[in-house]
């Protein structure tokens, strides 16, 4: 246990659902990240949060959609995804995302887009 | 453009020693990571360099030379359990972390 949960751990959508992904914290965290891990590749950066506001969006589609309402909760929303989305979803908390810190992962969502 | 070179996969005997390289290019540095990955879970963190040399972590020890943009992993007294992916990742001048696509460490009897 990490201190950093998320649900679904699987997920399975066509391309014209909605869903969303939820992350919690229970580190007393201030930052939180979306990441996407597909195979084989590197972890791919999505969204960063320090203290509820966004501070990076790394060139991320808009049927992706992030909402951080507390330092504990982070939220991404899906909406007319693809094919390609399909991946590993794995949400992050630190101390800070201005001091490089340790990052804590979650278990990941498995996302199957048909 | 900045990167992380890592092996893709590796292969060792239990009881063994396993060294996992890994190169960067990043602009700036801020510190270097090592992740372990086991399948369905999520990475945990391993180890932290920020200065040269070496830094042993009971059977793990990690070792940097800023000057060659070059890291390992060092393993030692391989266990069953320690196979998993290992993943090296670098902070830049902007305090982002720039991951590497993982080592896959298989262990075998």
């Amino acid at each position: 246990e990490t201190g950093v949960t998320q649900t679904p751990r699987h997920l399975v959508m066509g391309m014209t659902n909605k869903k969303s992904l939820k992350c919690e914290q229970h580190l007393g965290h201030n930052a939180m990240y979306w990441y996407k891990q597909s195979a084989k590749k590197p972890l791919e950066l999505m969204f960063v949060y320090n203290f509820k506001e966004q501070t990076e969006n790394n060139s991320v589609p808009s049927r992706f959609s992030p909402e951080c309402p507390n330092s504990s909760h982070l939220f991404l929303h899906l909406h007319t995804l693809q094919p390609e989305d399909s991946a590993l979803y794995l949400c992050a908390s630190s101390q800070d995302s201005l001091a490089l810190g340790t990052q804590y992962f979650g278990p990941g969502t498995r996302l199957l887009v048909l | 453009g900045q990167n992380i070179d890592q092996p893709t996969e590796m292969t060792a005997t239990e009881g063994a020693i396993v060294q996992i390289n890994c190169t960067y290019q990043t602009s700036g540095f801020n510190g270097l990571f090592w992740y372990q990955q086991h399948a369905g879970e999520a990475p945990t963190f391993l180890s932290y360099n920020v200065l040269d040399g070496l830094e042993e972590k009971g059977r793990f020890s990690s070792f940097l030379s800023r000057s060659k943009g070059y890291s390992y992993l060092l393993l030692k007294e391989l266990q069953m359990k320690d196979s998993a992916s290992y993943l090296c990742a670098v902070g830049n001048s902007n305090y982002q972390l720039i991951w590497g696509a993982g080592t896959k460490l298989i262990i075998k009897p």
